[in-house]
């Protein structure tokens, strides 16, 4: 159980276009996802945090105009990343949990690739 | 502030050889512990998990970690490493945020872990 599904598992963007990655919770329902953002060879990072029918919770230094998050029903949130440029180019995973003291459970993560 | 610390960068060992991952949490209160195991180019399968209670825990795949609040510490062990076992080892720590009440996780920057067949 606690299944999360990421989509694509790889994208390749020309510099200046938007792509868009989805995060779905196949088997239990989540109020909050989370994004994070893994660079090579390093730990993961916090992006933001996703909450169903309200407004992403974005960590410090990450430009919320630049990665939009709609979390719109309880098995999906959407990352899009906008006006994409070659530093966005990186490791995306979202995470989500059954409960509050529940493990998170990690997409398979998605790799962007800005050229 | 808290922060999770993962000393060795890189570990090999042999095939069938013990193992032991260090973790090593700053963290106020007790924390939620969390060991995650990464492929390449994979996302994260968790290993195992402490909440409370027992302070050795039992996981997938034939580890085990230890939590030893004395020495904030949370290591990882498997007694026969396999050379499947080779990948990318995450120590996470869940650290409340006292702004909202919920929990964030912090993860160590991983060892990454060789087997020699």
């Amino acid at each position: 159980g606690a299944v999360v599904s990421q989509h694509p598992s790889r994208v390749i963007c020309k510099s200046g276009t938007s792509v868009k990655i989805e995060c779905r919770s196949l088997d239990f329902q989540a109020t909050t996802m989370f994004w994070y953002r893994q660079f090579p060879k390093q730990s993961l990072m916090l992006m933001a945090t996703s909450n169903e029918g309200s407004k992403a919770t974005y960590e410090q230094g990450v430009e919320k105009d630049k990665f939009l998050i709609n979390h719109a029903s309880l098995t999906l949130s959407t990352l899009t990343v906008t006006s994409a440029h070659p530093e966005d180019s990186s490791f995306y995973i979202c995470s989500a949990r059954p409960g509050v003291n529940s493990p998170l459970h990690f997409g398979n993560g998605t790799r962007l690739t800005v050229t | 502030a808290q922060s999770v610390t993962q000393p060795d960068i890189h570990i090999t060992v042999s095939e069938g050889a013990s193992l032991e991952l260090r973790c090593n949490y700053s963290y106020g209160a007790t924390p939620y512990l969390f060991w995650y195991v990464q492929s390449p180019g994979q996302g994260l399968q968790l290993l195992l998990k402490y909440f409370s209670g027992d302070t050795l825990v039992q996981g997938i795949k034939g580890f085990e970690a230890e939590f030893k609040r004395s020495q904030s510490s949370f290591n990882l062990r498997k007694p026969s490493v396999h050379w499947s076992d080779a990948a990318e080892y995450f120590c996470a720590v869940g650290a409340m945020r006292s702004t909202s009440g919920t929990y964030k996780y912090i993860f160590g920057t991983g060892t990454r872990l060789k087997v020699l067949a």
